[in-house]
């Protein structure tokens, strides 16, 4: 019973270069979501997905992208790494968007940008 | 906007002490209320929630009630152990742009000494 699973785990970047994160859900879940945890901010949303095909901006998007080519996939992509990209990511899915759903979270990437 | 407020931590108590973590809240409309907890080196889980005012969320021994009133979801339980020791975040949900994005306070880190 995965649930979300997050790769890679860790990650040391140089500034300038890119990756991309993976994020895996086996749940059949429509919605999914990456949030930066940084400390004394608690989670932010970088973007969401609400179906297969579909991306959406959240509170801190810019630096990133993101992309949904499979309903089971959430992939975000970092073009150009900067310091400020040093953060700990979650990605996270639920089964709908109704106000009493759980939303499941992977263990999370710890990226440091040097 | 949005948001939720916590009480900076870190909390730290002794085995079987009482715990409280306050969480209040700013949101128009009716949101739904979580409480989600991070163990060391995992994703978060959810703990608890409530969905509307006066709603008693439990789960662990850990319980917070939804008080419209005062918007408020204070953490609480009654005799904490080692295993208690994670960072607990409350959150909110809102039925809004069909995102059912969560958003999430800054965290408190509870420690618990035998």
């Amino acid at each position: 019973n995965a649930g979300v699973t997050q790769t890679p785990k860790f990650r040391v970047l140089k500034t300038g270069q890119s990756m991309t994160l993976l994020c895996a859900q086996d749940m059949n879940h429509e919605y999914m979501y990456w949030y930066r945890q940084d400390p004394g901010m608690g989670l932010r949303l970088i973007h969401y997905s609400v179906g297969e095909g579909t991306t959406a901006k959240g509170e801190v998007p810019d630096g990133y992208n993101v992309s949904r080519l499979k309903k089971q996939n959430f992939l975000l992509g970092l073009e150009s790494a900067a310091p400020s990209q040093t953060s700990v990511y979650f990605c996270a899915s639920s089964y709908d968007n109704s106000l009493n759903t759980e939303a499941f979270f992977g263990q999370g990437t710890r990226l440091t940008v040097v | 906007g949005d948001s939720v407020t916590q009480m900076e931590g870190p909390v730290t108590l002794s085995e079987e002490a009482f715990l409280t973590i306050n969480c209040t809240y700013t949101a128009t409309g009716y949101p739904s209320l979580f409480w989600y907890v991070q163990y060391p080196g995992e994703g978060l889980q959810l703990l608890l929630k409530a969905t509307k005012a006066d709603d008693k969320g439990s789960n662990k021994g850990f319980e917070a009630t939804y008080r419209k009133e005062t918007t408020s979801f204070h953490l609480e339980k009654g005799s904490v152990q080692v295993s208690d020791s994670a960072v607990y975040f409350c959150a909110l949900r809102k039925w809004s742009s069909n995102t059912g994005k969560l958003i999430f306070g800054q965290g408190t880190t509870l420690q618990v000494k035998p």
